[in-house]
């Protein structure tokens, strides 16, 4: 098994650019979520799914689409980058029952400039 | 709503030494606490768990006991080593949610 696999590693944006970050796992999860990282404020929730066809928003959702068609793939749109957006983007996944791990990709690191 | 406070960082230790890193939380309901991982450069991994009060979770010489009267969940390592530098993640999951709340991270490093 692969894991959670994200790519790119590593991006670099001007404002105003658009970008699809990838997130895809291996482990036929239904809970699939994205998290951004910053310095002194731990990891933030942008958006969840539940599955296939089901998405919502977390806690820090403005300036970022998702979708989910199909159980394994939960991608981040960045609609029009801005430098707020500079961040370590994690993505991860679960079985839908509480109390389970949840795994994470190894992130994509965004400089917007 | 619910959050986590951890301890400032950088926790700095020489290798073999006690290690405790403070957890506290707010939440509604019973809620299951965590420790998350994140070694350099990779992603978060759990550590060890526990769902109810006064469960203890361990793993790799790590151990935590969900304190419900103090609303704790503290990390302790007897005897660290120069591996163990990284930055710990507490977090808790509310009953009923999927979603974690993660406290801001506290970075140990561990020199020999």
């Amino acid at each position: 098994n692969a894991g959670v696999t994200q790519t790119p590693k590593f991006q670099v944006l001007k404002t105003g650019q658009s970008m699809t970050l990838q997130c895809a796992q291996d482990m036929n999860h239904e809970y699939m979520s994205w998290y951004r990282q910053d310095p002194g404020m731990g990891l933030r929730l942008i958006h969840y799914s539940v599955g296939a066809g089901i998405t919502d928003q977390g806690e820090v959702p403005n300036g970022y689409n998702v979708s989910r068609s199909t159980t394994e793939d939960f991608p981040l749109r960045l609609l029009s980058a801005a430098p707020s957006q500079t961040s370590v983007y994690f993505c991860a996944s679960s079985e839908l029952a509480t109390n389970n791990e949840q795994f994470f990709g190894p992130g994509t690191r965004l400089t917007v400039l | 709503g619910d959050s986590v406070t951890q301890m400032e960082g950088p926790v700095t230790l020489s290798e073999e030494a006690f290690l405790t890193i403070n957890c506290t939380y707010t939440a509604t309901g019973y809620p299951s606490l965590f420790w998350y991982v994140q070694y350099p450069g990779e992603g978060l991994q759990l550590l060890l768990k526990a769902t109810k009060a006064d469960d203890k979770g361990s793993n790799k010489g790590f151990e935590a006991t969900y304190r419900k009267e103090t609303t704790s969940f503290h990390l302790e390592k007897g005897s660290v080593q120069v591996s163990d530098s990284a930055v710990y993640f507490c977090a808790l999951q509310n009953t009923g949610f999927q979603k974690l709340v993660f406290g801001t991270g506290t970075r140990l490093l561990v020199s020999p």
